[in-house]
């Protein structure tokens, strides 16, 4: 089946430390993009990319990192810096609409 | 001003009653809008997807757009229980840019 895959579905950080979020898909779609969502905010773009080895800022970069080496895989990493990083966070792959991930739960210990 | 505006609710209806969920833009180069739906805890999945003014209707929903006033309209007719979950219109310039999305509805139909 073709889809998009986040993993984990549920994440513990503690203070301090980088955790990394997967996201895989086999849309073969060049667009990936991680989105943050907290209640009542929305969705709030962290980072984009519309090709393999290039990728942008979105509005909320500062605390983030990712990566995109592959055309199926777009890594984000939640690092230290960021100060409140408790909140589910959304990837999605775009060809002429998003295709959401079911998301991971981060969650700061 | 926000690009994409959206009332966050929640949004209370009966069983049967037609809903109705709306945004309004701010850009005029917005061309293509979306609506999305997010059950609890889980990723948005799209509903309906439209380009030009005017109606489009997929089973009970019709997407309505109007760029004169740069305002979208989601309809759900005859809402179900199951409707219940959180409405989010989205916007894009052009088919490859980023996509900018409101905060989202959340609409609740009682049984």
């Amino acid at each position: 089946d073709g889809g998009i895959t986040q993993s984990p579905k549920y994440l513990f950080r503690k203070e301090g430390q980088n955790v990394t979020l997967s996201c895989e898909q086999n849309l073969n779609h060049d667009a990936m993009y991680w989105y943050r969502q907290d209640p009542g905010q929305g969705l709030r773009l962290i980072y984009y990319s519309q090709i393999v080895n290039d990728f942008q800022k979105g509005d909320i970069a500062e605390g983030y990192s990712v990566s995109r080496e592959k055309k199926e895989s777009f890594p984000l990493t939640v690092t230290s810096a960021q100060k409140n990083p408790t909140a589910f966070y959304l990837c999605a792959s775009m060809d002429t609409e998003a295709f959401f991930g079911q998301g991971t739960r981060l969650t700061v210990v | 001003q926000k690009e994409v505006e959206q009332d966050p609710g929640p949004l209370s209806v009966p069983e049967g009653a037609i809903v109705s969920l709306n945004c309004t833009y701010s850009n005029s180069a917005f061309q293509y809008f979306m609506w999305y739906r997010q059950y609890s805890r889980k990723g948005p999945e799209l509903l309906m997807y439209t380009y030009s003014s005017g109606n489009k209707e997929d089973g009970r929903f019709t997407a309505q757009v109007d760029k004169s006033s740069k305002y979208i309209s989601l309809f759900i007719r005859d809402s179900q229980p199951s409707d219940s979950a959180t409405y989010l219109c989205a916007t894009e310039m052009n088919r490859d840019d980023k996509i900018i999305f409101g905060k989202g509805t959340r609409l609740h139909i009682l049984p």
